[in-house]
């Protein structure tokens, strides 16, 4: 079983459509969740911390559920500029900052 | 705003030759990351270093890759030989993180390489 798994899509939504990505994680010791953003052959870039009162920023909703170790992603309003890849990102518990990435659940928003 | 640098952007080697990836970390960031991202997967962890210190090289094949990070700034990530399942794109981030603590890390724009 993965550490960290996503549903890959693709997503293909029309601009103003609300999408929502799951990801679900196995290790239950975990601490910090985040989503992160690639453009195609781009690097990854954050796009927000996930906690586990679920959080807000603008358009996106996050979501943790730690029972069920469970982790989404909303997105209203969708724009094109919102068109990437979604990674799901959980950190190891292990102490040193390491990252675990899901593979990523592509979108693409078309007019 | 700081950036994490990486060079070259794009690599092209035969199999069996040997490839060199820098990095120059945001500065003051402790931390150093080398992640190997394979078409249609998330970047794994090749290596991480605290300072100059390696503190996980769990996923690096050592038979063939080797890390450096000597004064505790700029990294290099060395393959040899190349072979044709390495053909990725190798990101760099820092982050200025300590043992124990978490802060957000920051990628590079990435090394495309391929092996033919």
């Amino acid at each position: 079983r993965k550490e960290v798994e996503q549903d890959p899509g693709p997503f293909n939504v029309p601009e103003g459509a609300t999408v929502a990505f799951n990801c679900t994680y196995s290790n239950s010791a975990s601490q910090s969740f985040f989503w992160y953003r690639q453009d195609c052959r781009k690097e990854p870039k954050l796009l927000m911390s996930v906690y586990s009162s679920g959080n807000e920023d603008g358009r996106f909703t996050a979501q943790l559920n730690r029972a069920s170790q469970y982790i989404s992603l909303l997105i209203r309003d969708s724009k094109l500029s919102d068109s990437a890849t979604y990674l799901c990102v959980v950190n190891d518990s292990g102490g040193y900052n390491k990252l675990i990435f899901g593979a990523g659940t592509r979108l693409a928003v078309h007019p | 705003e700081a950036e994490v640098a990486q060079s070259p952007r794009y690599k092209i080697t035969e199999k069996s030759q040997a490839v060199a990836f820098w990095c120059d970390p945001i500065s003051g960031h402790a931390t150093l990351y080398w992640y190997r991202q394979i078409l249609g997967q998330g970047p794994e962890l090749l290596v991480q270093f605290q300072d100059e210190s390696v503190v996980d090289d769990s996923q690096l094949p050592k038979d063939r890759f080797s890390a450096e990070r000597l004064k505790g700034v700029d990294s290099t990530l060395k393959i040899q030989p190349a072979e044709l399942g390495d053909s990725a794109m190798y990101l760099c981030a820092s982050s200025s993180a300590d043992r124990g603590g978490t802060d957000t890390q920051y990628f590079g724009p990435g090394t495309r390489l391929t092996v033919l």
